[in-house]
C-alpha cells in the first residue's frame, strides 16, 4: 500500500506566472482533498475532487483550479500567481470520503 | 471568524504527563478529524470521529455531538509526541481548521 505522493517538494515561481502541483493518492483512494497552508498558520481547504468532479470548495478564487483523473490522481493549478500564494500544499486522500484521510508530504510553493 | 476553536494554544509538559487538547464547533459534522503536523510539515490524521470515543495506542479521541466538543488525549507523553495537533470540522464538502494546540513535551 502506497501513501500519497506530491511533486514537486519545492518551487519558486514569479509573480504572475502559472504553477501545476501533483498528487498521487493513495491506492483505492477515490476522494482527493487540496489544502494551503500559509507560513505559521493552520491549513485552508481548497477544494475536493471525488471520482474526477470538484464536490467541495473553500474561500480560494477560480485562478484556483484542479482536476482529478481516472486514476484517481490530481492536480491543483495556480494561475496569475501573487505573493501571498506562497504556502505549503497539501494533499489528503480518502475512499468516499467516509475514512480516514491519508496526507502527502506537501509541495513548499515559494512566489517572488 | 474561525468556526473551529481549540484550546491551549500551546502547551508544555513533562514526560510522562496525560495531555488534553480540546476542540468546540459551533455547528453541525459529518465528521470530526484530529491531525498531527510536525515541524517541516508533514501531516498524520490521527482520527476521524462521528461519534463515541476512538483509541489508538496513548492516544484517545473523544466527541460529545450534544455539546459540539471533541477532546484528544495522550496518555504517558514522550518528546516525540511534540507537534501540532489539529482539529478540523467536516461538514459535507467543506473542511474547517482549527488554529491548533503546539504541544512541547520536555524530557
Amino acid at each position: 500500500e502506497t501513501g500519497v505522493t506530491q511533486s514537486p517538494t519545492h518551487l519558486i515561481k514569479t509573480r504572475g506566472q502559472q504553477v501545476t502541483l501533483r498528487c498521487s493518492s493513495q491506492s483505492g483512494h477515490n476522494t482527493v482533498s487540496w489544502y494551503q497552508q500559509a507560513l505559521g498558520q493552520g491549513p485552508q481547504f481548497i477544494f475536493q475532487y471525488y471520482r474526477e468532479e470538484e464536490n467541495g470548495r473553500g474561500n480560494f478564487p477560480p485562478r484556483f483550479s484542479g482536476l482529478q483523473f481516472p486514476n484517481y490522481s490530481s492536480e491543483l493549478n495556480v494561475n496569475a500567481l501573487e505573493l501571498d500564494d506562497s504556502a505549503l500544499y497539501l494533499c489528503a486522500s480518502s475512499l468516499d470520503n467516509n475514512y480516514g484521510y491519508t496526507f502527502g508530504s506537501g509541495t513548499r510553493l515559494t512566489v517572488v | 471568524k474561525n468556526e473551529v476553536e481549540q484550546s491551549p494554544q500551546n502547551l508544555t509538559a513533562q514526560e510522562g504527563e496525560f495531555i488534553t487538547i480540546n476542540c468546540s464547533y459551533s455547528v453541525g459534522i459529518s465528521a470530526l478529524h484530529w491531525l498531527q503536523q510536525h515541524p517541516g510539515g508533514g501531516i498524520v490524521s490521527l482520527f476521524m470521529l462521528s461519534s463515541g470515543k476512538k483509541k489508538h495506542g496513548r492516544l484517545i479521541a473523544t466527541i460529545n455531538i450534544q455539546e459540539k466538543h471533541s477532546s484528544l488525549h495522550i496518555t504517558a507523553s514522550h518528546p516525540r509526541d511534540s507537534a501540532v495537533y489539529i482539529c478540523v470540522r467536516n461538514t459535507g464538502n467543506q473542511f474547517y481548521f482549527g488554529t491548533g494546540t503546539s504541544l512541547t513535551v520536555i524530557p
